[in-house]
């Protein structure tokens, strides 16, 4: 059963980088049929995926947000983390990383496993 | 990437069934999942390929597909079903989409 757990700060001042990492116990982040993400809630609002990565090397970005993400899997740590640059205040958010459906008949790829989720305050 | 479109609310008395739909574009509504989330908690995976139910969840909740319309169900309501239910498809190009959200209220 993986336990999913965010980090990282709560403000970020405009302009800069948002940078949260989520750390995987349970299980190992390095299986070429794994794929790890990242998704936000802004105050109020739905859920809005960010980006995935697989192990394997494939990586999907939301497209509005492409140009200023990145993630990263650190498997000495079995940690993944999310970079988010020139943040705004529309940035401000609770952000989940996610964990994979573990279910091999899936024909599909669904967020299973989820972190308690991080809010970061985008200040002026 | 286009929208997946849900209606904002729905409601129902204990017991009775309900139905949340998803409309999105023939290219986008193709691996579906639903999702639930009570208030100040993860969401949580309740649908998968369209109409696969994952370990645990109960057979009240079912799903559908037609068309560009994806459908959620969950008969015999009940008071813990009250949440927020997103629907998910992934595109042909591989990204992922939410819907905007359905507020299930149990009268």
């Amino acid at each position: 059963q993986l336990q999913l757990q965010e980090s990282g700060p709560g403000l970020v001042k405009a302009s800069e980088t948002l940078s949260l990492t989520c750390t995987v116990s349970g299980g190992s982040i390095s299986s070429y049929i794994y794929y790890w993400s990242w998704i936000r809630q802004a105050p109020g609002g739905g859920l809005e995926w960010i980006a995935t990565k697989y192990y394997g090397g494939n990586t999907y970005f939301h497209p509005s947000l492409k140009s200023r993400v990145t993630i990263s899997l650190d498997t000495s740590k079995n940690q993944f983390s999310l970079r988010l640059t020139s943040v705004t205040a529309a940035d401000t958010a609770v952000y989940y990383c996610a964990g994979p459906f573990g279910d091999s008949s899936a024909r599909g790829a669904y967020f299973d496993y989820w972190g308690q989720g991080a809010l970061v305050t985008v200040s002026s | 990437q286009s929208a997946l479109t849900q209606p904002r609310s729905v409601s129902g008395s204990p017991g009775q069934s309900v139905t949340f739909s998803c409309i999105g574009t023939t290219s986008d509504v193709g691996y579906v999942s639903w999702y639930q989330q009570h208030p100040g908690k993860a969401p949580k995976l309740m649908i998968y390929d369209v109409d696969q139910r994952p370990s645990g969840v109960p057979d009240r909740f079912s799903a559908s597909k037609s068309g560009s319309t994806a459908s959620l169900t969950i008969s015999g309501l009940q008071a813990d079903d009250e949440a927020d239910y997103y629907c998910c498809s992934r595109s042909y190009a591989g990204t992922w989409m939410f819907g905007g959200g359905t507020k299930l209220t149990v009268l």
